[in-house]
């Protein structure tokens, strides 16, 4: 990708229980953002952090941020079938204005 | 945020012709965007479109591939040129508010099968 990687790529786990997704990147960074995208759709935007902030929930939803480490990781808890999609994380650098964006996780929730 | 319409949703083309794609936003934005995903892929940043002036493209791609209109601040256009299979994506037109921590807003993508 142009950014950086995500990972695991695919990931499969049962109803109900939590799903972790990371993401690593490159550069300096203004803010993370995490999206998710059905089927080939167009995108949904899920939650962006700030580069001072570490960690943020909207929902059932979890990231945090690590910007020493340059890395994010996305948790979804109480995963449902509904949340089987694409999940990428994307960066606007320092000093920037573009969104560029990993390589996606693919979760397969079980019921 | 705003709304982008994007059409076409789909086509199917025949090699060697070109395809223009359209993005109408719903209110007035100051740069938009082009993506290309190709199939089981992330989105990689074609150009950025500022009315007025020549989009930006990122490394990898050209103009004479694919040229981009801006002629306003609610509307723009990526042509996919000369195309051939391996142009077989989806492409999606995005935006964002102002600010530096807006996040981006897209379209609906058009899913491009060149034959």
């Amino acid at each position: 990708s142009q950014q950086g990687e995500e990972d695991p790529q695919a990931l499969s786990i049962q109803e109900g229980e939590n799903a972790t997704m990371n993401c690593s990147y490159k550069t300096s960074i203004n803010n993370l953002q995490w999206y998710r995208q059905n089927s080939g759709r167009g995108l949904v935007h899920l939650i962006l952090i700030r580069s001072n902030e570490r960690e943020k929930h909207s929902g059932r939803l979890r990231v945090t941020l690590d910007t020493s480490k340059k890395s994010s990781s996305l948790l979804i808890t109480a995963s449902r079938a509904a949340d089987t999609a694409s999940y990428f994380c994307a960066t606007v650098n320092t000093g920037g204005f573009k969104t560029i964006f990993g390589a996606g996780t693919r979760p397969f929730v079980k019921a | 945020s705003a709304v982008i319409s994007q059409k076409p949703s789909r086509d199917i083309c025949q090699r060697g012709t070109s395809l223009t794609i359209q993005c109408q936003v719903d209110s007035q934005v100051t740069m938009m965007f082009w993506y290309r995903q190709q199939p089981g892929q992330s989105l990689t940043l074609i150009a950025t479109a500022n009315q007025g002036s020549e989009a930006t493209y990122e490394s990898g791609f050209v103009i004479d591939k694919f040229p981009i209109s801006r002629p306003n601040l609610t509307f723009s256009t990526l042509t996919v040129s000369n195309m051939s299979p391996e142009d077989s994506s989806i492409y999606l037109c995005s935006s964002k508010g102002t600010g530096t921590n807006t996040e981006a807003f897209f379209g609906q993508g058009t899913r491009l099968t060149v034959v």
